[in-house]
């Protein structure tokens, strides 16, 4: 099956600083890729859908001036939280699907501590 | 706003025996999908149903799909240690680039010698 991958896998960073989280699908051209939030105990809540030379298109609630998404080719797309707080601690998930195609792959996830 | 709600949240149950997970959602949908999400892991894919009256079945598991009642069901048949994590299943609204999934609750199993 078509292999999605994130890095870091984990993260640990000071409260103030930014953070990159790179997605990319290894074997297939993903068209759109999704990026989401998942608190301990809880359902993962999608933050934004990014299209390949697209800007992204945000959730209701999700600043995108601290969520800064970039989607510039068609295997890779960046989650960058800027001024990180400790309230962005979280696991970050990112999926991606090829246009035509239901199915959607999901990366193993990015768990970021904000200390 | 899009409502996908699980039922029961937490499942205990002993090997061998069967359960089912209710999976309501309150909007027109005729594509849903299940995961399987271990602790500190991500997704793996179980099922896609993508249309009314679809079932599928992998292993011990069997998924259907209801899409005028809106409702989906993972069936768990004669239960192994190995099935216990949290299932999600989620909801696909919106066609094309504006398709996006809504996860439900989930519902996290535990399966007791």
């Amino acid at each position: 099956g078509a292999v999605v991958s994130q890095h870091p896998s984990r993260v640990i960073c000071k409260s103030g600083t930014s953070v990159k989280i790179e997605c990319r699908s290894l074997d297939f051209q993903a068209t759109t890729m999704f990026w989401y939030r998942q608190f301990p105990k809880q359902s993962l809540m999608l933050m934004a859908t990014s299209n390949e030379g697209s800007k992204a298109t945000y959730e209701q609630g999700v600043e995108k001036d601290k969520f800064l998404i970039n989607h510039a080719s068609l295997t890779l797309s960046t989650l960058t939280v800027t001024s990180a707080h400790p309230e962005d601690s979280s696991f970050y998930i990112c999926s991606a699907r090829t246009s035509g195609v239901s199915q959607r792959y999901f990366g193993p996830g990015t768990r970021l501590t904000v200390l | 706003e899009l409502k996908v709600e699980q039922n029961p949240l937490f499942l205990s149950m002993q090997e061998g025996k069967n359960y089912t997970i209710y999976c309501n959602y309150s909007t027109t949908s005729d594509r849903l999908y299940w995961y399987r999400q271990d602790p500190g892991k991500s997704l793996e894919s179980l099922f896609v149903l993508l249309s009314n009256g679809a079932v599928k079945q992998e292993g011990r598991l069997m998924a259907s799909l209801d899409t005028k009642a809106r409702l989906s069901t993972l069936h768990i048949t004669a239960a192994v240690h190995d099935l216990s994590a949290t299932y999600f299943c989620a909801v696909d609204t919106g066609t094309g680039t504006a398709s996006k999934l809504t996860f439900g609750t989930g519902t996290r199993l535990q399966v007791t010698l």
